[in-house]
């Protein structure tokens, strides 16, 4: 197992509603980076913390946004729910390339 | 172009067979390349980075082409349980994040 942790594991939400979702990063890893499954398709890369400052971020609107606290763990914050944003939300925590992932939060937008 | 692009098979193998899958990326200045394993609604999981020399961890084969931009994995004497979705992954450079392929899913058949 990575020691990364995700909760919840399953969420049902309304389109419009808003969420989040929590990511514990591996004990001695400093960066948490959040990706996006939905079914069939590689990850996309959401965005990155290290220390908690944003080190990055991909095509993703601002309505995705996050926070990283000082003992590393994260949060990813969605607004406004789209049926789109229906998917597997992973993050990886890290301290050089080699990332581990948490088990997801699977997400619906209904 | 899509950044990472991998044949999403499936590739259907029987027991002890021997199954190479090739991927190819765009950005000649990728610094860093990994194969990651992704089961049926988990998480990926890192199976091996792969390096410039190419390197082997018991059956399994990686080779890095720098030349011709492509990445491969070779998998000796399959398993049952190596049916799974591998996913090919590039770290672009400029930043630690992760560029996925959309998978090459992998059957081994008794």
């Amino acid at each position: 197992e990575t020691g990364v942790t995700q909760s919840p594991t399953h969420l049902i939400k309304t389109r419009g509603q808003q969420v989040t979702l929590r990511c514990s990063s591996q004990s001695g890893h400093n960066t948490v980076s959040w990706y996006q499954q939905a079914l069939g398709q590689g990850p996309q890369f959401i965005f990155q913390y290290y220390r908690e400052e944003e080190n990055g971020r991909g095509n993703f609107p601002p309505r995705f946004s996050g926070l990283q606290f000082p003992n590393y763990s994260s949060e990813l914050n969605v607004n406004a729910l789209e049926l789109d944003d229906s998917a597997l939300y992973l993050c990886a925590s890290s301290n050089d390339y080699e990332q581990y992932f948490g088990p997801g939060t699977r997400l619906t937008v209904t | 172009r899509k950044e990472v692009e991998q044949d999403p098979g499936p590739f259907n193998v029987p027991e002890g067979a021997t199954v190479a899958f090739n991927c190819t990326y765009s950005n000649s200045a990728s610094q860093s390349f990994f194969w990651y394993r992704q089961d049926c609604r988990k998480e990926p999981k890192l199976l091996m980075s792969v390096y410039s020399s190419g390197n082997e961890d018991g059956r399994f084969t990686a080779q890095l082409n720098r030349a011709s931009q492509y990445i491969s994995l070779l998998i000796r004497d399959s398993k049952l349980s190596d049916s799974a979705t591998y996913l090919c992954v590039v770290n672009p450079p400029g930043r630690r994040a992760l560029t996925f392929g959309s998978g090459t899913r992998l059957q081994v058949q008794p």
